[in-house]
């Protein structure tokens, strides 16, 4: 079945590292793969999607490129803040009819000043 | 446009008790779905609806575990008796095309003593 592997945590950075939180997936067909984060104390938001191979979804300074050859969706900000400080998921969709998402366990990141 | 409300935010029930959580998906969102995410875990989808009607609710332990969605807006899901392994965050979404990303709610927190 499909399923998404990210590397564990929790992760510690010094404010303004470069960031790197790897991600790969087991999908049949063609999914649509996806970042979520996830601040203290709230629920999850969309950070970044893409939906189909090559794709690169940006936002708030984060990429993450749809890489089919290595299912891979690496998430990557090239300084990390602070307020970056949250738990970060990735997931899939596997674009079939009702289809749901499927999420990975999550990678804690504490940025520190 | 508004989120996805839901409520309570927190509850504490003791084992055996019954709880009811409350969710009200964005407006014109035929999909809707109820997650359970436990502590340090990824979200685990219980039950997935397409307007009123179930598409996915084989994670939903049935024996304790109800859900309801009225007229294809409002949802509720219901466990009934509660039991400790239950302590979790449920999360409501919803979307239109969730290759597009779901919007999810704040979250219920609930804790079994």
């Amino acid at each position: 079945g499909n399923s998404v592997t990210q590397m564990e945590g929790p992760v510690t950075l010094s404010e303004e590292a470069f960031l790197t939180i790897n991600c790969t997936y087991t999908a049949t067909g063609y999914p649509s793969l996806f970042w979520y984060v996830q601040y203290p104390g709230e629920g999850l938001q969309l950070l970044l999607k893409a939906t189909k191979a090559d794709d690169k979804g940006s936002n708030k300074g984060f990429e993450a490129t749809y890489r089919k050859e290595t299912t891979s969706f690496h998430l990557e900000k090239g300084s990390v803040q602070v307020s970056d400080s949250a738990v970060y998921f990735c997931a899939l969709s596997d674009g079939t009819s009702y289809d749901k998402v499927i999420f990975g366990p999550g990678t804690s990141l504490s940025v520190i000043p | 446009e508004a989120g996805v409300a839901q409520s309570p935010r927190y509850k504490i029930i003791e084992k055996r008790q019954s709880v009811a959580f409350w969710c009200n998906p964005i407006s014109g969102h035929a999909t809707l779905y109820w997650y359970q995410q436990i502590l340090g875990q990824g979200p685990k989808l219980l039950i997935q609806f397409q307007n009123n009607g179930v598409v996915d609710d084989s994670q939903l332990p049935k024996d304790r575990f109800s859900a309801e969605r009225l007229k294809g807006v409002d949802s509720t899901l219901k466990i009934q008796p509660a039991k400790l392994e239950d302590s979790a965050v449920y999360l409501c979404a919803s979307s239109s095309d969730s290759n597009y990303g779901y919007t999810f709610g704040s979250g219920t927190r609930l804790t079994v003593v």
